[in-house]
C-alpha cells in the first residue's frame, strides 16, 4: 500500500533556530496537511494547501510557519524561528478521499 | 466550533472480550469521520472512514457506526487482542480538516 514518508524522525534544534520538515505525500493525492501533536494532548491540524496554496490555516500557523511543495514529490513545513512550545510530533498527511498520516517527525527545541 | 469528545479515556480489558468505544461531536455538519489507531510514539494509522450518507462501515473484526443527526459514532472490536493494545483516534473532517478527539487508550491483556 503507498504511504506517506517524513524526514527527519526525530530532529533537536535550539530555540530560535530554523527548521525544515520533509514530506513525501502518496503520489495521486492532491491535498497536503501539516498536523502537530503536543505530547499527551490532541492532535491539531495547522494548514492545508492544494494547488500550490494555502486552502485553509489554523489560528497555530503564524508567520513564523510556511510551507511549500518546491517540486513535485515533497511537502515541507518550515518553522522560521523555533520557540520551546514548537516541540511536538509533526504530522503530515494527504488525501485522495481518506486521509493518510505520515509517520511524523518528532521536533525538540532546547 | 467543533469540539469532538471520546469516551472513555482509558479501558484496560482480557482478550477475547467485545468492545465499543464512542465518539462525540458538537456540530453535525461534517463531511465524513475517521477513525485511526495510534501506538505509542508512533504515527496515525486509518481503520476506518464514513461519510456522512453512510450509517456504518467494516472492517475484520471493526465496525464502526455514525449517527450524525445525533452527532455520535461508535468504534466496535470484536474479540479483542493484546495487539489491539493501542491509542483509538476519532476524527471529524469540517471544511478542508480533521478534528481530532482526545483518543481511547485502550490495553488488552492476555
Amino acid at each position: 500500500e503507498p504511504e506517506v514518508t517524513q524526514t527527519p524522525s526525530h530532529q533537536v534544534t535550539q530555540m530560535g533556530q530554523e527548521v525544515i520538515l520533509r514530506c513525501v505525500p502518496i503520489s495521486n493525492h492532491l491535498y497536503f496537511y501539516w498536523y502537530r501533536q503536543i505530547l499527551g494532548q490532541k492532535v491539531e491540524f495547522l494548514v492545508s494547501f492544494y494547488n500550490n496554496e494555502i486552502s485553509e490555516k489554523s489560528e497555530i500557523f503564524d508567520d513564523q510557519f510556511s510551507v511549500e511543495r518546491p517540486d513535485g514529490s515533497n511537502f515541507t513545513l518550515k518553522i522560521r524561528s523555533t520557540k520551546l512550545e514548537d516541540s511536538a510530533m509533526y504530522f503530515c498527511a494527504s488525501t485522495g478521499g481518506r486521509q493518510f498520516f505520515g509517520p511524523g517527525t518528532r521536533l525538540t527545541v532546547l | 466550533k467543533q469540539e469532538v469528545t471520546q469516551i472513555p479515556a482509558a479501558l484496560s480489558v482480557p482478550e477475547g472480550e467485545n468492545l465499543v468505544l464512542n465518539c462525540s461531536f458538537t456540530d453535525s455538519a461534517i463531511y465524513n469521520l475517521q477513525w485511526f489507531r495510534q501506538d505509542p510514539g508512533k504515527g496515525l494509522t486509518s481503520l476506518l472512514l464514513i461519510q456522512s450518507s453512510q450509517r456504518e462501515q467494516t472492517s475484520g473484526r471493526l465496525n464502526a457506526s455514525l449517527d450524525k443527526s445525533s452527532g455520535r459514532s461508535t468504534l466496535y472490536i470484536a474479540a479483542s487482542q493484546p495487539g489491539d493494545s493501542a491509542t483509538y483516534l476519532c476524527a471529524v473532517r469540517s471544511t478542508d480538516k480533521l478534528i481530532f478527539g482526545t483518543g481511547t487508550r485502550l490495553q488488552v491483556f492476555p
